[in-house]
């Protein structure tokens, strides 16, 4: 079984540039979480949709984050601008939330560095 | 704002020394999950509680899940240097199938 996907691995920007995080969950699970995590800190929910519903997105910064999950399968992270405290490791993460299985299974992130 | 609190942030230990890593929260979970993640890589699973008091064990891992199943704790026998990583709690709640980490603790077992 295929795990889930991100891509890019690694992104270099400078501040006030714009940035996309794609993310390609594992087939059949219905969440799908976002996830911001700074270096030596645990992760932090940023959005968590529920197929392509949003679940709950009160610690995304809508000011500059947006997400979408087109179609309730694959997803987007978009920042713009970008701000140097930007700089983290973006994790995706989906779940099947069926028969009492929670397991999140997570991708190997995105680092982004915000120069 | 953490809603899980763990202790310590930062252990190093020598080889073959116990360790406990405590996760504490005054949430009370669903479920509470316990991840280690290795440098660039996602965190994985380790193990799920489920039931107030419950202890599993995994190979030299017990997992503790409190009475009020608003705290946990990890508890390492005779530590390698494999075990190098970060520890991560995560409690769980069915409503909505939310998912909320604590800080992590970064062990580094020396050999």
């Amino acid at each position: 079984e295929a795990g889930v996907a991100q891509s890019p691995r690694y992104k270099i920007i400078e501040k006030r540039q714009s940035v996309a995080f794609w993310c390609n969950p594992i087939s059949g699970h219905a969440t799908l979480y976002w996830y911001q995590q700074i270096l030596g800190q645990g992760p932090k929910l940023l959005i968590q949709f529920q197929n392509n519903g949003v679940v709950d997105d009160s610690q995304l910064p809508k000011d500059r984050f947006s997400a979408e999950r087109l179609k309730g399968v694959d997803s987007t992270l978009k920042i713009q601008p970008a701000k140097l405290e930007d700089s983290a490791v973006y994790l995706c993460a989906s779940s099947l939330n069926r028969g009492g299985s929670s397991e999140a299974f997570f991708g190997q992130g995105t680092r982004l560095t915000v120069v | 704002t953490q809603l899980l609190e763990q202790s310590p942030q930062f252990l190093s230990i020598q080889e073959g020394e116990n360790l406990t890593v405590y996760c504490n929260s005054s949430s009370v979970f669903s479920s509470l999950q316990w991840y280690r993640q290795e440098p660039g890589e996602g965190p994985v699973l380790l193990v799920t509680v489920v039931t107030g008091g419950e202890v599993k064990k995994l190979k030299r891992l017990t997992f503790q899940f409190g009475d009020a199943r608003k705290d946990s704790s990890l508890h390492i026998t005779a530590a390698q240097p494999g075990d190098t990583g970060l520890y991560l709690c995560a409690g769980h709640h069915n409503a909505g199938n939310m998912l909320t980490f604590g800080g992590g603790t970064r062990l580094m077992v020396k050999p």
